[in-house]
């Protein structure tokens, strides 16, 4: 069982928007930066959302994060077939001394 | 363009020691605020957080596994080095290595990662 909190599954259809939770407490969301991961099926992950909210070059817009006391979040808007994924949280954990993941969230795209 | 490959045995035998290479390109881990982790991913399964070594040698291990992981760094070579003892059917997994990059006094994020290495424990 993971540290960090997320659904198991989310889901939407096509230009919906969706978000995904991730919640922890103050040893790690709290106290330290998120980080979102997208990994499709098969691949590697890759990086989504850096510094709860920044974006690396060549991630679209649609994709966006927050965070707010021990929670976070993943925003996806206008989604696409391809969004289709698996996405993980993962942040600093001061208790731990080290990086933590979310469980994963599968989203499926309707 | 920054790069990672993972280098390494795909099948282990139990109780044997596992060793895992890390060869990275377009970077150095000599910079300031640069990272190499390891990660893994049990097949269906989530992704966990294995160990991490930074730019000035300073190294972080996963709690539950710290006795029997070592990560060392190579900087000539441009290669990070993981080594997991008394290995496991339980260790069975897609082993990854990534580069991070520390934005805080904890807070490190991975930006690059390598294709991964599936590694299967079984006599």
């Amino acid at each position: 069982q993971s540290v960090l909190t997320q659904p198991p599954s989310a889901s939407g259809t096509p230009g919906q928007r969706v978000t995904i939770s991730c919640s922890g407490s103050s040893s790690n969301v709290g106290s330290n930066t998120v980080n979102w991961y997208q990994q499709l099926p098969g691949t590697a992950p890759k990086l989504l959302i850096y510094s709860n909210n920044q974006r690396p070059s060549g991630v679209p817009d649609r994709f966006s994060g927050s965070k707010s006391g021990t929670s976070a979040s993943l925003a996806i808007s206008g989604l696409q077939s391809e969004d289709e994924s698996d996405y993980y949280c993962a942040t600093w954990d001061d208790s731990l001394n080290g990086p933590i993941f979310g469980g994963g969230t599968k989203l499926t795209v309707l | 363009q920054v790069t990672l490959r993972e280098s390494g045995p795909a099948l282990v035998k139990p109780t044997q020691t596992l060793t895992l290479t890390c060869t990275f390109s377009g970077f150095s881990l000599s910079t300031s605020g640069m990272c190499v982790s390891w990660i893994r991913q049990p097949p269906g399964k989530a992704l966990e957080w294995l160990a991490l070594i930074d730019w000035d040698d300073d190294k972080f291990y996963s709690t539950s596994l710290k006795t029997r992981l070592t990560i060392s760094k190579d900087t000539s070579k441009n290669q990070v080095v993981l080594r997991m003892t008394n290995m496991d059917p339980v260790d069975t997994a897609t082993y990854y290595c990534a580069r991070c990059k520390r934005v805080a006094a904890g807070s490190r994020y991975f930006d690059y990662w390598g294709q991964g290495t599936l590694v299967t424990v079984s006599s």
